[in-house]
């Protein structure tokens, strides 16, 4: 099962909106609403930003949104803060063996 | 509020076993959901390692499978992974979590492994 596939760096300067993508295939994102993204600070442990495509845990700003078409899930971050710059990661359930992949991850800058 | 702590060994020798424990707290390892572990090698992706819920049931990433243990403790709240024949490869940054249904909500903050004579 190969990881999913997230472009290695996205960017924007404060108050853009930004969007990362998530390819899977048809035995993952394609055929499962079951897409979470985290957000990892350096040093940190994952935190849960999105879940089942695009619910936002309770107490999360309304920043973060997530969307999914066909095998392609997105996760868009508008108002870009300072505090938003980290790593992204998607994850989804699949059909094979291996329960769950993550994506490869996108480090997330603001300029 | 639900806590997870991992602890175990910094230090494992090649060809040793990498024994790592998660204690539970704000939550019963005996309530429905499953608890799982994910690592990170150093500057690299996560990867999904396995679950189990309170009954035993397992679920394995195929890529481990066969080095692989993962057990429940009810009586402590805890949690357990056991990794056979580590390589180098098997350096990260190990973390628990609690899933549910699809997702974790909850994790760790990790411990480093490092493997090396």
């Amino acid at each position: 099962q190969s990881a999913l596939t997230q472009p290695a760096s996205v960017s924007g300067s404060p108050g853009q909106s930004i969007t990362i993508s998530c390819t899977g295939t048809s035995s993952d994102v394609g055929n499962y609403n079951y897409v979470s993204w985290y957000q990892q600070r350096p040093g940190k442990a994952p935190k849960l930003m999105i879940y089942d495509v695009s619910k936002r845990p309770s107490g999360l700003s309304n920043r973060f949104s997530g969307s999914k078409s066909d095998n392609t899930a997105s996760l868009t971050i508008s108002g870009l803060q300072a505090e938003d710059e980290a790593d992204y990661y998607c994850c989804s359930y699949t059909s094979t063996s291996t329960r769950y992949v993550f994506g490869t991850g996108t480090k997330v800058t603001v300029l | 509020q639900v806590q997870l702590q991992e602890s175990g060994p910094g230090l494992v020798k090649p060809s040793g076993t990498l024994s790592l424990t998660c204690g539970v707290s704000g939550d019963s390892i005996s309530s429905s959901r499953w608890w799982s572990w994910v690592r990170q090698p150093p500057g690299k992706g996560l990867e999904w390692i396995g679950e189990i819920y309170h009954s035993g049931n397992t679920n394995y990433n195929p890529s481990l499978k066969s080095r692989l243990t993962i057990s429940v403790d009810k009586s402590k709240n805890q949690f357990s992974l056991k990794l056979s024949s580590v390589t180098a490869a098997d350096t990260a940054v190990y973390y628990c979590a609690r899933d549910l249904l699809f997702y974790s909500d909850y994790w760790g903050q990790g411990t480093l492994v490092t493997v090396s004579s």
